[in-house]
């Protein structure tokens, strides 16, 4: 089975660029989750959706950041404008609601903001 | 339930030798518990899992134990071998519903041949 799948694997951009990441949850899955992980903060929750629904994004950063999730098979983190303090590794997981709570993890995305 | 990277805690052991990694959380009310492997350059995989009325739980060569009264979650790692070298994080549900998790700073765990 596949699992989480998330794209590019590897971003490097300018400052001031925008950049939308990818994600596509394992099948069957309704719920997913974006994170940011740095060595500073570790794994952080961005935000999360529920049925295709945003339920919580109070960890995104600020307005520079949002998320879609316009199917069941599909989200985006967009950052514009990108800074270099946006530099660390996104990674998307994926759970099924009501079922376990347990989340599963993509390869990740790692930006690089210069 | 905040996590800090600045400097990991690092545990080294011989391959063949068990090895316990341990974790305190920050929430008395939180229900579910989940302890993610993670290789460089991957993203975290699940290990094991245990939910609060229980205070242990086997899998394969892992298991989990649970203190409630003290908040501390281990994990137990049987026979470590070379692939059980990994950074490992423990991480909780937020109670009341709602499905986030909040992970622990996690333990680079080194095995030596």
């Amino acid at each position: 089975d596949a699992g989480v799948i998330q794209s590019p694997r590897h971003e490097v951009t300018e400052m001031g660029q925008e950049v939308t990441l990818r994600c596509k949850p394992i099948s069957g899955h309704n719920s997913l989750f974006w994170y940011r992980q740095t060595m500073m903060r570790g794994l952080e929750l961005l935000i999360y959706f529920n049925n295709n629904v945003p339920i919580d994004d109070s960890g995104m950063p600020e307005d520079r950041f949002s998320a879609k999730m316009p199917n069941a098979s599909f989200s985006t983190l967009k950052i514009q404008p990108s800074e270099p303090r946006d530099s660390a590794v996104y990674f998307c997981a994926s759970s099924l609601l009501r079922g376990t709570d347990t989340q599963y993890f993509g390869p990740g995305t790692r930006l690089t903001v210069l | 339930g905040e996590s800090v990277g600045l400097h990991l805690p690092t545990l080294s052991v011989q391959e063949g030798d068990n090895s316990i990694i341990n974790c305190a959380y920050s929430n008395s009310a939180s229900d579910y518990f989940i302890w993610y492997k993670q290789e460089s350059g991957k993203g975290p995989q699940f290990i094991i899992d245990i939910r609060s009325n229980m205070d242990k739980r086997q899998g394969q060569r892992v298991t989990v134990l649970l203190n409630k009264t003290v908040k501390h979650l281990s994990l137990q790692i049987a026979a470590t071998q070379p692939g059980d070298s990994a950074v490992y994080f423990c991480a909780e549900k937020i109670p009341l519903g709602a499905q986030k998790l909040v992970f622990g700073q996690g333990t680079r765990l080194t095995i030596n041949p």
